[in-house]
């Protein structure tokens, strides 16, 4: 089975404070992909990666970045946390990336910025 | 505006009952994906549909590609509480995959 673990479930954070999200995927899978979720919204590209140390722009980049060192691993990064990226946070992977292929997401990362 | 417009937003239903979410756009889709979320979990895929006109079943669920190849249907048999959760359909635009807004269904005992 495919796993996608992300590295907490729910995380509180000051505002101006640093986040890291992490994700780590088992299945040797190229594509890696952080999401946010907001009601209403569905989910939001935010960044790929489609290789070690390759990373492309989803529809919101903005206040985030992320880092890729590993295969396997894919980082989310808030450089200052603001109200506003208070949210359902996804992580996923794919083998391929296609319409046809599927993603595979981790549990999710609810994150509040107080 | 969004790329694929699902319908109905929240759906409350009995036990047993039928129903049926859509996923609508304006644009032409080489192939169209079913999501389901539950509770606190992230999305499962459920289905690729690829032909227009193309009918999938998995077990009660009835997945439809229009002839257009610019909507899509899903139909739940006989609900149960087990298919309440979040249904998402989504498409590639582009370099990426693109999500609706999502059906929330509710199914009570």
């Amino acid at each position: 089975d495919v796993k996608v673990t992300q590295s907490s479930r729910y995380l509180v954070k000051r505002t101006g404070e640093k986040v890291f999200l992490e994700c780590v995927q088992d299945m040797d899978h190229e594509n890696m992909f952080w999401y946010r979720q907001d009601p209403g919204l569905g989910l939001r590209l935010i960044y790929f990666s489609y290789d070690v140390k390759m990373k492309e722009k989803g529809d919101i980049p903005e206040g985030y970045s992320v880092s890729r060192e590993k295969k396997e691993r894919f980082s989310l990064i808030l450089e200052s946390a603001s109200t506003n990226q208070t949210s359902m946070y996804l992580c996923a992977s794919s083998l391929v990336f296609s319409g046809y292929n599927e993603q595979f997401f981790g549990p999710g990362t609810r994150l509040t910025v107080l | 505006t969004q790329l694929l417009e699902q319908s109905p937003q929240f759906l409350s239903i009995q036990e047993g009952e039928n129903l049926t979410v859509y996923c609508n756009s304006s644009s032409v889709f080489s192939s169209l994906q079913w999501y389901r979320q539950e509770p606190g979990e992230g999305p499962v895929l459920l289905v690729t549909v690829v032909t227009g006109g193309e009918v999938k079943k998995l077990k009660r669920l009835t997945f439809q590609f229009g002839d257009a190849r610019k909507d899509s249907s899903l139909h739940i048999t006989a609900a149960q509480t087990g298919d309440t959760g979040l249904y998402l359909c989504a498409c590639l635009y582009g370099n990426k995959l693109v999500f609706g807004a999502g059906t929330i269904l509710r199914v009570k005992s």
